[in-house]
């Protein structure tokens, strides 16, 4: 059973460009959350997706996007890209929206450097 | 505002010896707690949960962490540490109804020494 997977691993873009980050979910589950984690912090919610439609939204600007595939696969986007862009990209996915208390299971990341 | 305070930065632990990692939460209602470890350069693992129940919860690698209501602490413990614990790891609150994203707290570094 494949657990979250991530890609691409590793990404170094500079300043201004646009990135794409991709997921795929643990087998059955069907609710996709993104999280930035900068250096030596926990990580910050960023979007949470679930039947195609972003359903919650953390601090983020609108530069910050996703998406979500009718097989519950994510992408992240950013534009405009920033130093203060550079972090640890984290997806994880979960079963059942809006159930309270949902185990969600991470995958290893993306680690975005911005020059 | 729901909020997840870990008051250690970084702790040191020899190896064999026991292991506390504090966790301190805000949070409305009942809460929905964990624990994850984070290796360098890796995902968050999940060690272990509480939702409701029993008050110590016992995880994965050996781990336990005990709910205290009244000190509103999920506190983190292993009796005997091993050089291969030595990592990151973070206690997250949430997700809740009428909300769906885990907070989490700035994390704890633990360091094992022979």
């Amino acid at each position: 059973d494949a657990g979250v997977t991530q890609s691409p691993t590793h990404l170094i873009k500079t300043r201004g460009q646009q990135v794409t980050l991709r997921c795929s979910p643990k087998s059955g589950h069907d609710t996709v959350s993104w999280y930035q984690q900068a250096l030596g912090q926990g990580p910050q919610f960023i979007f949470q997706y679930y039947e195609e439609e972003e359903r919650q939204r953390g601090n983020f600007p609108d530069r910050f996007s996703g998406h979500q595939f009718p097989n519950y696969s994510s992408e992240l986007n950013v534009n405009a890209l920033l130093l203060g862009d550079s972090a640890l990209y984290l997806c994880a996915s979960s079963l059942g929206h809006g159930r309270a208390g949902n185990t969600q299971y991470f995958g290893p990341g993306t680690r975005l450097t911005v020059l | 505002a729901q909020s997840v305070t870990q008051p250690d930065i970084h702790i040191t632990v020899s190896e064999g010896a026991s292991l506390e990692l504090r966790c301190n939460y805000s949070y409305g209602a009942t809460p929905y707690l964990f624990w994850y470890v984070q290796s360098p350069g890796q995902g968050l693992q999940l060690l272990l949960k509480y939702f409701s129940g029993d008050t110590l919860v016992q995880g994965i690698k050996g781990f336990e962490a005990e709910f205290k209501r009244s000190q509103s602490s999920f506190n983190l413990r292993k009796p005997s540490v091993h050089w291969s614990d030595a990592a990151e790891y973070f206690c997250a609150v949430g997700p809740y109804t009428g909300g769906f994203k885990t907070i989490f707290g700035a994390g704890t570094r633990l360091f094992v020494k022979a």
